[in-house]
């Protein structure tokens, strides 16, 4: 069975500042895909960024970068510049393949402050 | 990139009664899967729809409760029957897509139980 955890239920950050978000996660697989989701209080389902178990270089898209450690089975989310509209639900989440469903952590509500 | 259209986006229902949520996807896509968020909560897999055959439900979900239909590669719909305040939730499908490095999340519905 897969698992998220991800241990900071709330977090705060300053305008403009960086901010890492944790992930950890356990898998007996040898080939998987992790997953970071902003979830606004819309409700709807952001994907952020993609990093693959066999993948050596860190992920990155415009501020988002994954800070992947394999040996350590963490996927921390850094979020670079915050902006206020940063604030939201982020999730990080596991899956084998595209056709298998993602496993989602409990999530971290982030507040950007001005 | 797949696009799903998700209906609807909200709605307000009586307890007893019963409502059907549509996904439509811009492309075809072997499995379909639908998610459950409980207010605060993080989310949690209903059922693997796959088109030909009957959905795959996770343990504490059941079929007489959330009949699924999946009649081609790019329609499925969740029915959320005989309701009770408990099933208050948003309710999400999602969809696999390219290699391994993407999944997609309908609007999402906001569904309330009064």
């Amino acid at each position: 069975a897969q698992k998220i955890t991800q241990t900071q239920p709330g977090m705060f950050v300053q305008e403009k500042e960086a901010v890492t978000l944790d992930c950890t996660y356990d898998t007996s697989d040898q080939s998987y895909g992790l997953f970071w989701y902003k979830q606004p209080s819309s409700g709807e389902m952001i994907f952020l960024i993609y990093q693959g178990s066999y993948d050596e270089q860190n992920a990155t898209e415009g501020r988002y970068s994954l800070n992947f450690q394999k040996a350590r089975k963490s996927a921390n989310l850094v979020i670079s510049a915050s902006q206020l509209g940063d604030s939201a639900m982020y999730f990080c989440a596991i899956r084998r393949t595209r056709n298998t469903p993602l496993v989602f952590g409990k999530g971290t509500r982030l507040s950007v402050i001005a | 990139s797949a696009v799903i259209s998700q209906k609807p986006s909200r709605d307000i229902c009586q307890r007893g009664t019963s409502l059907t949520i549509q996904c439509q996807v811009d492309s075809q896509v072997t499995m379909m899967f639908w998610y459950r968020q409980q207010p605060g909560q993080s989310l949690t897999l209903i059922a693997t729809a796959n088109q030909g055959s009957e959905a795959t439900y996770e343990s504490g979900f059941v079929i007489d409760k959330f009949p699924i239909s999946r009649p081609n590669l790019t329609f499925s719909t969740l029915t959320v029957s005989n309701m009770s305040p408990e099933d208050s939730s948003i309710y999400l499908c999602s969809v696999g897509w390219g290699p391994n490095t993407e999944a997609f999340f309908g609007q999402g519905t906001r569904l309330t139980v009064v």
